[in-house]
């Protein structure tokens, strides 16, 4: 299954509320993952089955969608949270969309 | 605390073979598959295939199934991923990780393979 990510770079302010696309080829049923990537570093775990926040992850991120569609928020962008951010499916095998890099603006 | 602990970095020739092992601790080994994942550098990343640690049943993505080898030593709670006929596009880092609820909740620190002559 296709998973494609908009934008592929977003630049914010500290502060802002933030929001990453991640749309399916087909519907996935809500399993649906994201990932956060920083420079160097293995991808963690931040969102899984779409909306449930995995522990220890702070509770400005959410995530929300349903069918093909699926969103990450950043509620009040902080500066360590400057990291590529993927999504994954897991209804069909798995794969990974391309990735948004969030940079500070 | 969960950890995957992998091996360091490689430096290989074109069409050689290159064996990454991943030692975990912190939960019992034998409870969750194990797996791994392609980063090429600067971009997304490639399911490879998983391996469940109790039983050695394997399963890999098609595009893997000639390049991956998976198993597992389970008196030392290591997983290990052998990559074979080695080429520049096999040039990456490479990431095991532990399956939770289908969903991949620890990372090892990643192995950075590099094949050039």
């Amino acid at each position: 299954i296709q998973m494609t990510q908009s934008p592929s770079l977003l630049s914010a302010s500290v502060g802002d509320r933030v929001t990453l696309s991640c749309k399916a080829g087909q519907n996935i049923n809500n399993y649906l993952a994201w990932y956060q990537q920083k420079l160097g570093e293995a991808p963690k775990l931040l969102i899984y089955n779409a909306n449930s926040l995995q522990t220890g992850i702070p509770s400005r991120f959410s995530g929300s969608g349903s069918g093909t569609d699926y969103t990450l928020t950043i509620s009040s962008l902080q500066p360590e949270d400057v990291a590529t951010y993927f999504c994954q499916q897991y209804n069909s095998w798995t794969t990974f969309g391309g990735g948004t890099k969030l940079e500070l603006k | 605390q969960v950890n995957l602990l992998q091996s360091g970095a490689a430096l290989v020739k074109p069409g050689a073979s290159v064996k990454l092992s991943c030692k975990a601790s912190g939960y019992t080994f034998t409870d969750y598959y194990i797996h791994w994942v392609k980063q090429s550098h600067g971009k997304s990343l490639e399911w490879i295939g998983y391996i469940n640690p109790n039983s050695g049943y394997t399963n890999y993505n098609e595009k893997f199934k000639s390049k991956a080898t998976l198993t597992v030593d389970k008196s030392t709670n290591t997983a290990y991923m052998e990559l074979s006929r080695l080429t520049s596009e096999d040039s990456a880092t490479y990431y095991c990780t532990r399956l939770r609820a289908y969903v991949m909740d620890a990372w090892g620190q990643g192995a950075s393979v590099t094949v050039s002559s």
